[in-house]
């Protein structure tokens, strides 16, 4: 079975950094992209980026590059998202998927709540 | 404000059609058949329901259909049923940034 497994919520204070992983199993994690989608509370869906992890060719939307790093570990099939410096308004549900040729996502994990407090 | 748009609901009864429009620009609906409808029920994740334009994934029911004209992209939902009740959100690869984007979502009601 093609999965994608995600790990567990955040509780995280403004300022501080943060690694959310996505494991994939039951498919060649290394030729299929892997794209991460933000949803904050009661709003729609944000692209954020994609990255291959054959080749860690990673692309960016203009509304994340920079506040974020995709990445990923070929040799256990993870992708990751990190910030470096926490804001409140990070918080949200961030989802990674399979991204087909790069753009539709056909399978999805569960998402990673991520809460920014103080 | 979101790059693609979509109404922000729609309705229908049970057994009826019902259909989401999406527009964009030639620079991402218009210019590509890259067009993807994804459904999301509260509390889960989003589930691909159409792609390019007008494919169905394997299990998704034949009772969803996409289509696109010029920079209006449409994903129809016929024989509505209670279960179909969710949010739908379409996306489209744009090459104003060569990513993607979504559009707003809609909440489809069945009466």
């Amino acid at each position: 079975e093609v999965q994608l497994v995600q790990s567990g919520a955040e509780v995280k204070k403004p300022g501080e950094s943060l690694k959310i992983s996505c494991k994939g199993s039951g498919y060649s994690f290394t030729s299929y992209w892997i794209g991460w989608v933000r949803q904050m509370p009661g709003k729609g869906l944000e692209w954020m980026g994609i990255i291959y992890p054959g080749d860690s060719d990673t692309r960016y939307s203009p509304s994340f590059q920079g506040q974020v790093t995709i990445s990923a570990d070929k040799s256990i099939s993870t992708a990751y998202l990190q910030w470096s410096s926490l804001k409140a308004s990070d918080t949200a549900m961030y989802y990674c998927a399979r991204a087909q040729g790069g753009y539709y996502m056909d399978v999805w994990g569960k998402g990673t709540t991520v809460t920014v407090s103080s | 404000q979101s790059a693609l748009t979509q109404p922000a609901s729609v309705s229908g009864s049970p057994g009826q059609s019902i259909t989401i429009s999406c527009t964009g620009t030639s620079s991402d609906v218009g210019g590509y058949n890259y067009v993807s409808w994804y459904q999301q029920h509260p509390g889960k994740a989003p589930k691909l329901m159409i792609y390019d334009v007008s494919n169905r994934p394997s299990g998704v029911s034949n009772r969803f259909s996409g289509s696109k004209s010029g920079n209006t992209a449409s994903l129809t939902i016929s024989g509505l049923q209670a279960e179909d009740e969710a949010d739908y959100y379409c996306s489209s690869y744009t090459s104003s940034s060569s990513h993607v984007v979504f559009g707003g979502g809609t909440k489809l009601t069945v009466l």
